[in-house]
């Protein structure tokens, strides 16, 4: 498959347990944040967003949680099944640019 | 189905023999953007466009060429390929820049010798 981070930090969890992934974004003024999840050999999937007037999203088995202070954001993923085994990484944006910024991501390995 | 198109998916070619990649999206998007992946540096933005004739360079535009004639296509054009420019490519469109979701295309695995 692709090695799409060879140096990636990686998260390994057992299956069914939860999983925390976290991600430092560089600019407070960054107003909207992505979680994306990456396959080998697949192009980035979404999997949740949220604004930066929000401190808490929730979608199916996965929580998004926003901490302006500390300009820290993390993704939650319930009871983590196999197929939950990726690479997952963060995206920001800002008022007034035209870029997403994106994290260099963390590896999830899902253990049986 | 709402979806990226990226053509081709792999190639392999050799340096100096001008190639391009083509991109397509299906959902009207205004925003649209090519971005280059490698090992430990993660998506890197080679140029943008954020609508008809308006494009502009990313982080790491050397190298490469856009044109943006039609909403939906946004081709990315090597005009001399070198070696450093082997990485897997990818488009991607967006309604407009943090209006939602980014989509993404499949990638496209360029090799330069």
């Amino acid at each position: 498959g692709e090695s799409v981070g060879l140096h990636l930090p990686t998260l390994s969890v057992q299956e069914g347990d939860n999983s925390i992934i976290n991600c430092a974004y560089s600019n407070s003024a960054s107003d909207y944040f992505i979680w994306y999840k990456q396959e080998s050999g697949k192009g980035p999937q979404f999997i949740i967003d949220i604004r930066s007037n929000m401190d808490k999203r929730q979608g199916q088995r996965v929580t998004v949680l926003l901490n302006k202070t500390v300009k820290h954001l993390s993704l939650q993923i319930a009871a983590t099944q196999p197929g939950d085994s990726a690479v997952y990484f963060c995206a920001e944006t800002r008022p007034g640019t035209y870029k997403y910024i994106f994290g260099t991501g963390t590896r999830l390995k899902v253990l049986a | 189905e709402a979806q990226v198109t990226q053509n081709p998916r792999y190639l392999i070619t050799v340096t100096g023999k001008k190639l391009t990649v083509t991109c397509s999206q299906n959902m009207n998007h205004e925003y649209m953007s090519w971005y280059r992946q490698d090992p430990g540096l993660g998506l890197r933005q080679i140029y943008y466009s954020m609508n008809v004739e308006v494009t502009d360079k990313g982080d790491v535009p050397e190298g490469y060429k856009v044109s943006r004639k039609e909403k939906r296509n946004f081709p990315l054009i090597l005009e001399s390929p070198s070696p450093n420019q082997t990485s897997l490519y990818f488009c991607a469109s967006s309604l407009m820049v943090g209006s939602g979701e980014l989509f993404f295309g499949e990638g496209s695995r360029l090799t330069v010798l």
